[in-house]
């Protein structure tokens, strides 16, 4: 099956500070990126929707300004936690998939455990 | 408005079948999808059914019937390593997943 790859896996950062995570898709084109969020014991939370080249299309109650979604490129999207604070502590995975109809399958990344301080 | 709907958690044997059933109701349908996630690990495939009918792959099979809006996740022979959470997520019209809220299955030996 198709690779995902995110880094970092994790990351320790003090409140105030903005993280950078990555996705890349290392063998296919993916046309769109989905940025998640999931807490202890909970399901996926969708956050976002990328298309390679548009702006991010957000789920409601996710802050835009927050939460900075680039898909600059068919393998590699970002997602940029400003300004981090303790409740932005989370499991952050991100998924890519190809055309639509051409591949309907999302593959997920490893996902990054991120800890504000 | 969108609902998936499946147990939150069930436990069974090792050894013995276990039947992870999943209803949903959405604005269209393009497929169905199972994951299984491992905890403080991303989902990973499991299958995809598009079309009525039950599809087979080594110990695990998925289940699909469009008109009842109904899926299962049958798993085989089980094995501890299958102790994991397991969802169930809609391709709606517009091309995006709706996922449960996951069944956490325990193993026990």
């Amino acid at each position: 099956g198709a690779v995902v790859s995110q880094h970092p896996s994790r990351v320790i950062c003090k409140s105030g500070t903005s993280v950078k995570i990555e996705c890349r898709s290392l063998d296919f084109q993916a046309t769109t990126m989905f940025w998640y969020r999931q807490f202890p014991k909970k399901s996926l939370m969708l956050m976002a929707t990328s298309n390679e080249g548009s702006k991010a299309t957000y789920e409601q109650g996710v802050e835009k300004d927050k939460f900075l979604i680039n898909h600059a490129s068919l393998t590699l999207s970002t997602l940029t936690v400003t300004s981090a604070h303790p409740e932005d502590s989370s499991f952050y995975i991100c998924s890519a998939r190809g055309p639509v109809g051409d591949m309907n399958e999302q593959f997920f990344g490893p996902g990054t455990r991120l800890t504000v301080l | 408005g969108q609902n998936i709907d499946q147990p939150t958690e069930m436990t069974a044997t090792e050894g013995a079948i276990v039947q992870i059933n999943c209803t949903y109701q959405t604005s269209g349908f393009n497929g169905l999808f199972w994951y299984q996630q491992h905890a403080g690990e991303a989902p990973t495939f499991l299958s995809y059914n598009v079309l009525d009918g039950l599809e087979e792959k080594g110990r695990f099979s998925s289940f699909l019937s469009r008109s009842k809006g109904y899926s299962y996740l049958l798993l085989k022979e089980l094995q501890m390593k299958d102790s994991a959470s397991y969802l169930c997520a809609v391709l709606d019209s517009n091309y995006q997943l709706i996922w449960g809220a996951g069944t956490k299955l325990i193993i026990k030996p």
